[in-house]
């Protein structure tokens, strides 16, 4: 069965470093997004992309993060000068289609098994 | 309570028995999905059901829908010491947004 894969599974950096996260999105799938989970808290939004632009982003996706899609399989998650608060699991998902009710089932987000990322 | 929170926080039964996890959410739905994380890992998805369904089955696993509510559960039945985990519900907006929101999850733990 697809599913979604992510790279590196751990990651560790000095604050200020820039790091790069991997992910491959299920083939098919059209919308790719990326969440992140802080130990013991809840999973939260960073952003959606849809067509080669973001569609929709949160608070936390500030000038520090971007996201790419350098070829037809992989979507990256930037974050430039890292800061100790960014340490977390960063979770990549995608699905078939955007929300919506005549997505019929096609919305639900399929998530890779997640980066942790550690800054020192 | 913030959109898609569980309760309760902590759920420990006896392998076999049944459980039951509830969320709660506060604005209009497309839909509404429940995913189970284990220890560390990522999220695997077990169940959507949208805002016009009441009840949805998937092997062992009900989930019901109360929009008047704005609630919903997930029951496991005969509960295995494998479904230890985390179980988080996550809803849409109806207004075209992407994101999902998930709410703080229910830790479950079977005890054999």
């Amino acid at each position: 069965e697809p599913e979604v894969t992510q790279t590196p599974s751990h990651q560790v950096t000095q604050m200020g470093q820039e790091v790069i996260l991997r992910c491959v999105p299920i083939s098919n799938h059209l919308y790719f997004y990326w969440y992140r989970q802080i130990l013991g808290q809840k999973v939260e939004f960073l952003v959606s992309f849809y067509n080669n632009e973001i569609s929709e982003k949160s608070e936390i996706f500030d000038d520090q993060f971007s996201v790419e899609r350098p070829d037809g399989s992989n979507f990256t998650l930037k974050i430039r000068s890292t800061k100790l608060e960014d340490s977390a699991m960063y979770f990549c998902a995608s699905s078939e289609r955007g929300a919506g009710s005549f997505s019929l089932g096609k919305e639900t987000q399929y998530f890779g098994p997640g980066t942790r990322l550690l800054v020192l | 309570s913030q959109q898609g929170e569980e309760d309760p926080q902590a759920l420990s039964i006896q392998e076999g028995e049944n459980a039951t996890m509830n969320c709660s959410y506060k604005t209009s739905i497309n839909n509404l999905q429940w995913y189970r994380q284990n220890s560390g890992r990522g999220l695997v998805h077990l169940i959507l059901i949208r805002s016009n369904e009441r009840e949805k089955h998937s092997g062992r696993l009900r989930v019901t829908l109360d929009t008047s509510k704005k609630s919903s559960s997930l029951l496991i039945t005969a509960s295995r010491a494998a479904d230890t985990a985390s179980y988080f519900c996550a809803t849409d907006a109806d207004q075209g947004a992407q994101k999902l929101v998930f709410g703080q999850g229910t830790r479950l733990t079977i005890n054999p």
